[in-house]
C-alpha cells in the first residue's frame, strides 16, 4: 500500500533561516507530488506540484522541492523563513493506480520572529 | 472565481444522529474529495465523486456515504454518529479527473457530543 512519511512532525525556525521538510513516499511507479500548506484558522492551499518534468519545482512564496525518484523523496525547501511561514505543510502523493491522494501527517512550522 | 463553499462551517450533534454535509465546488469542476481531518489522524481520505460517480472510497464504515449532483455539488452523510466522529471534513474540487491540484473548502467543523 501507497503511504508518505513526513519525518518532522514540528519544526521551530528563526526568521531568515533556511528550511527544508522531508518527505518520503513508497510507491514503485509514477507519482504525483504535492505540498500543500494549512495557515493558521485557514484552508488548505497547493503551494506547488510535480507531475513530470524538471524534478525542481518552483511554487508560491518563495517555496521549491525537489523531486529525487531514486530516494522517493520531495523534500520542501525555502531559503530564508519569515515569521508569515508559521503554518502546517502537508505532503501528498498520487500513484498511477488509483485516484485518491495520500497524505503525511503534516509538519507543525512555528517561525519565531 | 468563487472558491469551494462548505455549509455549515460549524456543527455540533448528538450520538446516534446523523449528519448531511455541503460542498459545492468551483465552477467547472468536475471532481470532487471529501476528507476527514483530525489531529491524531491527520487527512484521512473518505471518497471521490466525478461526474456524479463515486470513483474511490477511503477505509470508512459504511455510516459514511455521498452523492454527487448533475451540478457537480456534492454531499457526504454520516449516520449514527459517535463521538469518534468529531473533525473537520474538507471538501476539495478539481477540474478534471487528471489533474489533481485540488482547491480545498474551509471545512465543516463537526463537534458530536
Amino acid at each position: 500500500a501507497q503511504s508518505v512519511s513526513q519525518h518532522n512532525h514540528h519544526v521551530i525556525l528563526s526568521e531568515a533561516a533556511s528550511l527544508e521538510l522531508g518527505c518520503n513516499y513508497s510507491y514503485g511507479g509514477t507519482v504525483n507530488l504535492f505540498w500543500y500548506v494549512q495557515y493558521p484558522g485557514q484552508h488548505l492551499q497547493l503551494l506547488l506540484k510535480y507531475f513530470s518534468g524538471d524534478p525542481l519545482v518552483k511554487g508560491i512564496k518563495g517555496f521549491e522541492a525537489e523531486f529525487i525518484k531514486s530516494k522517493f523523496s520531495f523534500n520542501l525547501r525555502k531559503p530564508s523563513v519569515q515569521w508569515s511561514d508559521t503554518a502546517e505543510y502537508f505532503c501528498a502523493v498520487k500513484g498511477d493506480s488509483n485516484y485518491q491522494l495520500i497524505w503525511g501527517a503534516g509538519t507543525k512550522l512555528i517561525i519565531k520572529p | 472565481k468563487a472558491g469551494v463553499t462548505q455549509t455549515p462551517r460549524y456543527l455540533i450533534k448528538t450520538r446516534g444522529q446523523q449528519v448531511t454535509l455541503s460542498c459545492s465546488p468551483i465552477s467547472g469542476h468536475r471532481s470532487v474529495s471529501w476528507y476527514q481531518q483530525t489531529p491524531g489522524q491527520g487527512l484521512q481520505f473518505l471518497f471521490e465523486y466525478f461526474s456524479e460517480t463515486q470513483r474511490n472510497k477511503g477505509n470508512f464504515p459504511g455510516r459514511f456515504s455521498g452523492r454527487q449532483f448533475s451540478n457537480s455539488r456534492s454531499e457526504m452523510n454520516v449516520s449514527t454518529l459517535e463521538l469518534g466522529d468529531s473533525a473537520l471534513y474538507l471538501c476539495a474540487s478539481s477540474q478534471s479527473a487528471s489533474n489533481y491540484g485540488y482547491t480545498f473548502g474551509s471545512g465543516t467543523r463537526l463537534t458530536v457530543v
